[in-house]
């Protein structure tokens, strides 16, 4: 069945890094864009970064703009989302999601926890 | 790119019919038919209830249902269940890439 399974996540310091993993399986991966979603502890969604299915397009919401980066291997049907000068405000729960024909997240993978505390 | 505007809390009897408001701009909702809600029990993944504004994924309960005028979606929950009780999201997108959740709405069934 579709699945997204992520992992790389835990307990990191202010400024430091951390690299989250998504693997795929189940479907065509090299097909469909790809999500990173955060959600804060009690908080709601935010949307953090897309890939395009083929990686020629990546964006990202304004807070985290020049510190993370989203990338793709279409031959290990993985996604990735490097995470660099790490803040406190950084601290979530990571779903990756696949993109469906209408933009809609399906499915979502179960999350890795990222804490950003001294 | 702001959050879309959810109630904070919504509640209802079983049985009963409940709506979720999410009311975003002419550059989100207003421009697009690309929303979709998510449930989410607490301490799981969310999970698609609705796409392309009123489109129900196979297996998502027919009690479901959406729909959007102008700038504003709605989710409805007819014959309220207690599995229903959960934090629902909606969410539109923005244009060029760009993607917006609602702020999220707790669903109590009394």
């Amino acid at each position: 069945q579709v699945q997204l399974v992520e992992s790389g996540g835990g307990v990191v310091q202010p400024g430091k890094s951390l690299r989250l993993s998504c693997a795929a399986s189940g479907f065509t991966f090299s097909s469909h864009g790809m999500h990173w979603v955060r959600q804060a502890p009690g908080k709601g969604l935010e949307w953090v970064a897309i890939i395009r299915y083929d990686g020629s397009v990546k964006n990202y919401v304004d807070s985290v703009k020049g510190r993370f980066t989203i990338s793709r291997d279409n031959s290990k049907d993985t996604l990735y989302l490097q995470m660099d000068s790490l803040r406190v405000e950084d601290t979530a729960v990571y779903y990756c999601a696949r993109e469906g024909p209408q933009t809609e997240f399906d499915p979502w993978g179960q999350g890795t926890l990222v804490a950003v505390s001294s | 790119q702001s959050a879309l505007t959810q109630p904070r809390s919504v509640s209802g009897s079983p049985g009963q019919s409940v709506t979720i408001s999410c009311t975003g701009t002419s550059s989100d909702i207003g421009g697009y038919n690309y929303v979709s809600w998510y449930q989410q029990h607490p301490g799981k993944a969310p999970k698609l209830m609705i796409y392309a504004v009123s489109k129900r994924p196979s297996g998502v309960p027919d009690r479901f249902s959406g729909s959007k005028s102008g700038s504003t979606a709605s989710l409805t929950i007819s014959g309220l269940q207690a599995e229903d009780e959960a934090d629902y999201y909606c969410y539109s997108y923005a244009g060029t890439y760009t993607y917006v959740f609602g702020t999220g709405t707790k669903v109590a069934v009394l």
